[in-house]
């Protein structure tokens, strides 16, 4: 079955940039669907950063567009999360997901962020 | 800006009782709503897209209604399992998606 999996860079310092990678197993990438990440701080709701389809056109939530890449690489079949210049807010849990047109339908299980110095 | 407004925050019910959920957007999105479960130190499952069609392997207890600006997740007889946080979403405006802030449901 189709599987995602977050990388886990656990502690990045404020100002730097958080980086995540996203292996998806059972699926190539190639094949379609859109990949997206969405975050959730501690105790609170989650939040769609952005996605990325198979093509490499990308989408961005205008709350982060200014600092935030995604990228796909169709070779390894991952795609990735680059967040820059973060600051304590930027703590959370990071899920990377598979969407169609419609809802997320396969979800990684998540790694925690923590901003700090 | 689109926002979806969940209610109540917290919902205490028993086991087997009828569990109501409401989720509300400021404008009107056609069907395009989905709900996912959450449970503690887990990930959303997705449960319903379409506003009203059950995701692969949702148990036939979870119905979904509403189109428009009103939309409804129904849990017909909690199970314990079923104790959970839950959140809409809209896909109606895409590239933006939104989520609603959730509903927690208790014993």
């Amino acid at each position: 079955q189709v599987q995602l999996q977050e990388s886990d860079p656990g502690l990045v310092k404020p100002s730097e940039t958080l980086s995540l990678t996203c292996a998806v197993s059972g699926y190539s990438i190639s094949s379609g669907y859109y990949w997206g990440w969405i975050r959730q701080p501690p105790g609170k709701g989650l939040e769609w950063i952005g996605s990325i389809y198979h093509s490499g056109s990308t989408y961005y939530n205008p709350s982060f567009k200014s600092r935030v890449t995604i990228l796909v690489e169709t070779s390894k079949n991952q795609f990735s999360l680059k967040l820059h210049s973060v600051t304590a807010a930027d703590t959370a849990v990071y899920y990377c997901a598979r969407h169609g047109s419609n809802a997320f339908d396969i979800w990684g299980q998540g790694t925690m962020v923590t901003v700090s110095s | 800006e689109m926002v979806m407004t969940q209610s109540p925050a917290t919902l205490s019910v028993s086991p087997g009782e009828r569990a109501t959920l409401s989720c509300r957007a400021s404008q009107s999105i056609s069907n395009y709503l989905a709900w996912y479960q959450q449970k503690p130190g887990q990930a959303p499952r997705l449960l319903i897209y379409g506003a009203s069609t059950r995701a692969t392997g949702v148990p036939a207890r979870f119905s979904g209604s509403g189109s428009g600006t009103e939309f409804t997740l129904t849990i017909s007889s909690l199970q314990s399992e079923d104790f959970a946080l839950y959140y809409c979403q809209h896909y109606n405006d895409w590239p933006l998606l939104t989520f609603g802030g959730g509903t927690k449901v208790e014993i």
